[in-house]
């Protein structure tokens, strides 16, 4: 499985779009980007994913470089709900899943 | 459709206790995951199954066992609790083609 990097930490303006960025640069040709967010303890929430083409939907978008080695989440108009952990995650579809530590999503006021 | 569910939701134990976490999906799912997630942590994946009666070891499978035996259910056991088993333990499915779904969490203490 490809390893992702994210930054530990990221601030956002309630209202602003929040682009949340991903290195995979070990990822391989059938591996998807997936993208879920925790908030507090409860369980992850999936929220969208992609194979080499940009994808949207009601939550987020999601970017794809051409090379498919980093990838950016975007929510276009965050608000204080959105405040939670961000896992990126790269996986063959339908083969295990493995999660890194995510980016820790702070939405302010 | 009640999706996944995790029995118990809290549970104490003290070193040495055994104990069995029950996971059940209703959507007929091939994939269930058991992960563990300690404060400030990601979840770390302890073992898997891709169907009814196979398993396979994650990333921290030391000190844990799981069985398979009906599709439905997916069972995470501690043989000898230790303290380090402290955490909140999440369940998953999924099916081949698709995202994953979680349960609520449980959450041990082992003293």
């Amino acid at each position: 499985d490809a390893k992702t990097t994210q930054p530990p930490s990221m601030d956002c303006a309630e209202g602003r779009a929040a682009n949340l960025p991903c290195n995979h640069s070990t990822i391989s040709g059938n591996e998807y980007v997936y993208w879920y967010r925790q908030i507090h303890s409860q369980g992850p929430q999936y929220i969208i994913h992609g194979l080499k083409n940009n994808e949207t939907n009601e939550m987020a978008s999601l970017i794809i470089t051409e090379d498919r080695k980093s990838s950016t989440l975007i929510l276009p108009h965050a608000t204080l709900r959105d405040t939670a952990v961000y896992y990126c995650i790269v996986r063959v579809e339908g083969f295990k899943t493995i999660f890194g530590a995510g980016t820790r999503l702070f939405v302010k006021a | 459709n009640a999706g996944v569910t995790q029995t118990p939701k809290f549970r104490v134990l003290k070193t040495g206790q055994s104990m069995t976490l029950l996971c059940a999906q209703d959507m007929n799912h091939e994939y269930m995951y058991w992960y563990r997630q300690d404060p400030g942590m990601g979840l770390r994946l302890i073992h898997y199954s891709v169907g009814e009666g196979t398993t396979a070891k994650g990333e921290v499978p030391d000190g844990y066992n799981v069985s398979r035996l009906k599709k439905q259910n997916f069972l995470l056991g501690l043989e000898s609790a230790a303290p380090s088993q402290t955490s909140v333990y999440f369940c998953a499915s999924h099916p081949p083609r698709d995202t994953i779904y979680f349960g609520e969490g449980s959450w041990l203490t082992v003293v």
